[in-house]
């Protein structure tokens, strides 16, 4: 069973740069998989932020990138602000049509 | 604007049966993949199923596999989710959304399924 690891939380002081990672246990994460992003607060839907990799979605702030760091796909947030307090989660693509999400990461900003 | 709107949801009990839709507009339906994810209360978000663009290649999570159904009618840009043999652990909010990971993924605001005795 395929299994993708996030941190659990973070935290970031305002203005402060903050990179979430994902990650797999059998695996290192490659573009193949189409790492995606995605934000949700709290009784809201998840919004789109990054897929294939690095594609911002339309309207996403550019203080947000998606890049592959090592064996991770990894989520950048620069200069971080007071509504980027969301759980952010990523997805990969496995093969054989199954997605896999990771557990979400929870972010603080104080 | 591309909107995704499902319905469907509700109270069932377990072992129970309900079919979920989502109705769409504002892009080509025909042309895109289409998936299901739900979320747990207070917990992440899970896929669960997928259909191509023309419904051909359909592709389920193990813990759905042989219970849930997944179609699409093209004609009524419209995406379904047959769920039968319903258990605790499926409920969930059930979100309906366009692509996943290759290209730009819509939400929409998903649909309370809650399976309880």
């Amino acid at each position: 069973q395929t299994v993708v690891t996030q941190e659990p939380s973070f935290s970031v002081s305002p203005g402060g740069t903050v990179t979430l990672t994902c990650g797999l246990t059998s695996d290192s994460v490659s573009p193949n998989y189409y790492p995606s992003w995605y934000q949700q607060t709290p009784g809201q839907a998840p919004r789109t932020l990054i897929y294939s990799t690095k594609i911002r979605s339309s309207g996403v702030p550019d203080r947000f990138s998606g890049s592959i760091l090592g064996n991770k796909a990894a989520l950048t947030i620069t200069g971080a602000q007071a509504d980027d307090e969301s759980d952010y989660y990523c997805a990969l693509y496995v093969g054989a049509g199954i997605w896999v999400f990771g557990g979400g990461t929870k972010v603080t900003v104080l | 604007d591309v909107q995704l709107v499902e319905s469907g949801g509700g109270l069932v009990k377990p072992g129970g049966s309900l079919r979920l839709s989502c109705v769409t507009s504002g892009f080509a339906f025909n042309r895109y993949s289409m998936n299901w994810v739900r979320q747990a209360p207070g917990k992440g978000l899970e896929w669960v199923s997928s259909s191509s663009s023309s419904g051909s290649y359909i592709y389920y999570a193990d813990s759905v596999k042989g219970r849930f159904t997944i179609s699409r009618d093209n004609t009524k840009h419209s995406l379904y989710l047959q769920m039968k043999s319903l258990r605790v652990e499926d409920t969930a909010v059930y979100y309906c959304v366009r692509d996943l990971g290759e290209l730009d993924a819509y939400w929409g605001q998903g649909t309370l399924v809650t399976v309880s005795s």
